[in-house]
């Protein structure tokens, strides 16, 4: 079944705790993507990858970190998380220049105490 | 830069009522335009879309349709059902690369 796998699905951690989210497609697609949701404000985008090593800042950048290795792999790290980063996370991957539309995971609700 | 205005929620409908959530962008170039919809502890799913000016996007008895010169992208839908229910997106995303851009989504709550 072709999908974007998301782990965990919910994380409650502390101030300055590094942690990894882990995003997975099995679709070779090209380009992948992590948003946060929060309400009222939509699906803000936080980083994006055109290929493999090839990674963009999007529009809420601060205090996270990404990598892609591989096609299929793109982690979100946030080295030093703070309350303000408290959201709802979903990564997303589509083929280069698609105009089909992504294909979501099913989320990472996070929690930073 | 691109962006996409979406009506404010929620909205509440009863079973079989007529739907409509407008939909607004603003962009450079000919954009794509998509629906989304999110269901309760899911992520989103593409619901349809449309390319270019004139298109017709439909599923599951929802439609919008790509109107250029109004720049909307109104989702309609004939008669809503409870299992309606859920969190609609409007996003547009630039022929040229694959940058996707939200509005801020709409609660729909259906009753019986």
């Amino acid at each position: 079944e072709a999908q974007v796998t998301q782990n965990p699905r919910y994380l409650i951690t502390v101030t300055g705790k590094k942690l990894t989210v882990t995003c997975s497609q099995n679709m070779n697609h090209e380009y992948m993507s992590w948003y946060r949701q929060d309400p009222g404000l939509g699906l803000r985008q936080i980083y994006y990858s055109m290929n493999v090593e090839v990674t963009d800042k999007g529009d809420v950048p601060e205090g996270y970190k990404v990598s892609r290795k591989e096609k299929r792999n793109f982690p979100l790290i946030l080295e030093s998380p703070s309350p303000n980063q408290t959201s709802l996370y979903f990564c997303a991957s589509s083929l280069a220049g698609s105009l089909g539309g992504y294909t979501f995971g099913s989320g990472t609700r996070l929690t930073v105490v | 830069g691109d962006s996409v205005t979406q009506m404010e929620g929620p909205v509440t409908l009863s079973e079989e009522a007529f739907l409509t959530i407008n939909c607004t962008y603003t962009a450079t170039g000919y954009p794509s335009l998509f629906w989304y919809v999110q269901y309760p502890g899911e992520g989103l799913q593409l619901l349809l879309k449309a390319t270019k000016a004139d298109d017709k996007g439909s599923n599951k008895g929802f439609e919008a349709t790509y109107r250029k010169e109004t720049t909307s992208f109104h989702l309609e839908k004939g008669s809503v059902q409870v299992s309606d229910s859920a969190v609609y997106f409007c996003a547009l995303s630039a022929i040229l690369n694959n940058d996707m851009r939200f509005g801020a989504g709409t609660r729909l709550t259906v009753k019986p």
